[in-house]
């Protein structure tokens, strides 16, 4: 079985603050990991993936296979942050967490 | 269109009626998936079709929950006799990847949201 959560449903912070979202995975094989973002009255869309280790938006994902985490950071957080973010991983199926939405306060 | 394109944007019904949502993928995409995504909740894999194939229906929830994908493109998802667990938003998305192990990035429509009264 695969599994991913992330424990924080809501997270606050002010703008110029650095923020982490975190992610904790359960898979058997090889995991791939990704992030995707939804923004106010937008679609879902894929932020960033493990494998190609970018920097999308100041985001950063490193994934840590010991303690199975693909935790989402960025140094300083904007206003136009604010968004439902969700981590994903990819074994049999695509499978989502419950996601954080993030709130950058002015 | 540019994107993955769903309709209806909303539905309501009725307890037992039947209910048909359409998705129109990304012209050219092999790889299309519903997900189903109830209220404070994260997308929930319903199926995956790779052109008109259904490999993987494992996820849809009962035998009232039903998915199509004829021609390779258009892709309907239809629910008998609605119930009001099934209230929820309905999520396309389409992936240019030939194989569900090479699908990185899915592109999704904007969903139908289902209510059943």
């Amino acid at each position: 079985a695969q599994r991913v959560t992330q424990p924080e449903k809501l997270l606050s912070v002010f703008k110029g603050a650095p923020v982490e979202l975190k992610c904790n995975y359960s898979y058997s094989g090889s995991p791939e990991l990704f992030w995707y973002v939804q923004y106010s009255r937008q679609r879902l869309q894929l932020l960033l993936r493990h494998i190609s280790r970018e920097s999308i938006k100041g985001f950063t994902a490193d994934l840590n296979k010991g303690e199975t985490s693909f935790h989402l950071k960025k140094p300083f957080a904007q206003e136009e942050d604010s968004a439902m973010y969700y981590c994903a991983l990819r074994g049999s199926r695509l499978t989502f967490g419950e996601g954080t939405q993030l709130t950058v306060n002015p | 269109g540019a994107g993955v394109s769903q309709s209806p944007r909303y539905k309501v019904a009725k307890r037992g009626q039947d209910v048909a949502l359409r998705c129109d993928p990304i012209s050219g995409h092999v790889s299309l998936f519903w997900y189903q995504q109830a209220l404070g909740q994260g997308p929930e894999f319903l199926t995956y079709f790779q052109n008109e194939a259904q490999l993987d229906k494992s996820g849809l929830p009962s035998d009232r929950f039903f998915a199509e994908r004829p021609e390779g493109s258009v892709s309907t998802l239809k629910i008998q006799r609605t119930q009001q667990e099934d209230s929820a938003v309905y999520l396309c998305a389409s992936s240019l990847a030939r194989y569900w192990g090479q699908a990185g990035e899915l592109f999704f429509g904007e969903g139908s949201r289902l209510t059943v009264l």
